[in-house]
């Protein structure tokens, strides 16, 4: 079945530790997108790839780092977590920037606690 | 700043209509996206507008005024699955969606 998924599904990490936040995609989208959900918050975009080789930061980019290798896959890295990073995780996936719909596809989301 | 509002939440009847407004403040302007999402799971993609006017879609339709700043999402003949948060979206000139924090709705038998 096409479509995103996202490893682990919940993560209990105590503060300092790293941790990679695993996405993969088989719908051959070019753009990928990591956002952060907290409660009473919107979405907030951590960091964007619009193609493989390519990297962008969003709006809170700090403490996160990304790569994206090839097309499918753009793993997420907490160099070493803070309580503040505790949230739940959503890798998205669109078939590019401009034009029509371009709508977002979204994974099933990592729920982070940081302790 | 870039500003999405949308109420925090608002309750309706089973069968009824309701309506969520979203007004947004936004650098640029390239469409604007209206999502479900239901608890503990991810956004899914209901509508899109880019050109002002209505845009329906079975039991749902989504309006937009680009010279207001403003869209409602129109749900008619509410369901009980139909209780969820609704997340509102604007693509600025970037090409990078903002995100309202979502209308939680909580529909009544």
């Amino acid at each position: 079945i096409a479509g995103i998924t996202q490893a682990p599904t919940s993560q209990i990490l105590a503060a300092g530790r790293r941790m990679t936040l695993r996405c993969t995609q088989d719908m051959r989208h070019n753009a990928m997108y990591w956002y952060r959900q907290d409660l009473g918050l919107g979405l907030r975009l951590i960091h964007y790839s619009n193609t493989a080789g390519t990297t962008g930061k969003g709006e809170v980019p700090d403490g996160y780092s990304v790569s994206r290798a090839n097309t499918d896959d753009f793993p997420l890295t907490l160099a070493s977590a803070v309580p503040s990073q505790t949230s739940v995780y959503f890798c998205a996936s669109s078939d590019g920037g401009g034009g029509d719909y371009n709508e977002q596809f979204f994974g099933p989301g990592t729920r982070l606690t940081v302790l | 700043g870039q500003n999405i509002d949308q109420p925090t939440e608002m309750t309706a009847t089973e069968g009824a209509i309701v309506q969520i407004n979203c007004t947004y403040q936004t650098s640029g302007f390239n469409g604007l996206f209206w999502y479900q999402q239901h608890a503990g799971e991810a956004p899914t993609f209901l509508s899109y507008n880019v050109l002002d006017g209505l845009e329906e879609k079975g039991r749902f339709s989504s309006f937009l005024s680009r010279s207001k700043g403003y869209s409602y999402l129109l749900l008619k003949e509410l369901q009980m699955k139909d209780s969820a948060s609704y997340l509102c979206a604007v693509r600025d000139s970037n090409y990078q969606l903002i995100w309202g924090a979502g209308t939680k709705l909580i529909i009544k038998p």
